[in-house]
């Protein structure tokens, strides 16, 4: 298994703010997973971020507005640039083992007001 | 193109009552197939998958490749089974999982 802490659990921002996301993992893996869930909606992809190269991003979702770092194999975050009311989501990061079981982080609950 | 379909987005029984949790699936190759639960309050977690072939807390899916389906299915529901079920094919090891929309089960005592 994989144990994922991801902080801040919560936040609230002011529009046009920034926030840093971080998820760390227990074990060494190659990929870690950004997903974003809206309210009452299932969870989408945001990005996969490799250690050692950029991350990819998913069709609507762009780097210059969710930059991602991946310094090492058990750490990644996730930025949140110049929010706005529609950015307020619940953000997780997520790994996947050797079976293919995927770990999730808590989640991170943003409001942007 | 890759998709899941849960169709149900809300699902209520009775305590005791059979449950069926539908998901229906359109992927290339051979996916391997997942549920995963959130219970209130906690992070989603891996349930069961298709290739296990187990049963997990009372709960089975079997994978119907002809009507690409991995309904997920128990005989007699619980309070403590009310959760989000969400269902996600996986292509391959490296592959990022595609979740369903979700069904909210609500066992009702």
């Amino acid at each position: 298994s994989a144990v994922i802490s991801q902080k801040p659990s919560r936040d609230i921002c002011q529009r046009g703010t920034s926030l840093t996301i971080q998820c760390q993992v227990d074990s060494q893996v190659t990929m870690m997973f950004w997903y974003r869930q809206q309210p009452g909606q299932s969870l989408t992809l945001i990005a996969t971020a490799n250690q050692g190269s950029e991350a990819t991003y998913e069709s609507g979702f762009v780097i210059d507005k969710f930059p991602i770092s991946r310094p090492n194999l058990t750490f990644s975050t996730l930025t949140v640039s110049n929010m706005s009311p529609e950015d307020s989501s619940i953000y997780l990061c997520s790994v996947l083992n050797m079976n293919t079981e995927a770990f999730f982080g808590q989640g991170t609950r943003l409001t942007v007001v | 193109a890759q998709r899941v379909t849960q169709p149900e987005k809300l699902l209520s029984v009775f305590k005791g009552a059979p449950v069926e949790l539908k998901c229906n699936y359109s992927y290339s190759g051979s996916p391997e197939l997942f549920w995963y639960v959130q219970y209130s309050r906690q992070r989603l977690q891996l349930l069961l998958r298709h290739i296990s072939r187990e049963s997990i807390k009372g709960f089975t899916a079997d994978l119907n490749k002809g009507e690409t389906s991995f309904h997920l299915k128990k005989p007699f529901a619980q309070e403590e089974d009310s959760a989000m079920y969400y269902c996600a094919p996986s292509n391959s090891g490296n592959t990022p999982l595609v979740f369903g929309k979700g069904t909210r089960l609500s066992v009702i005592a």
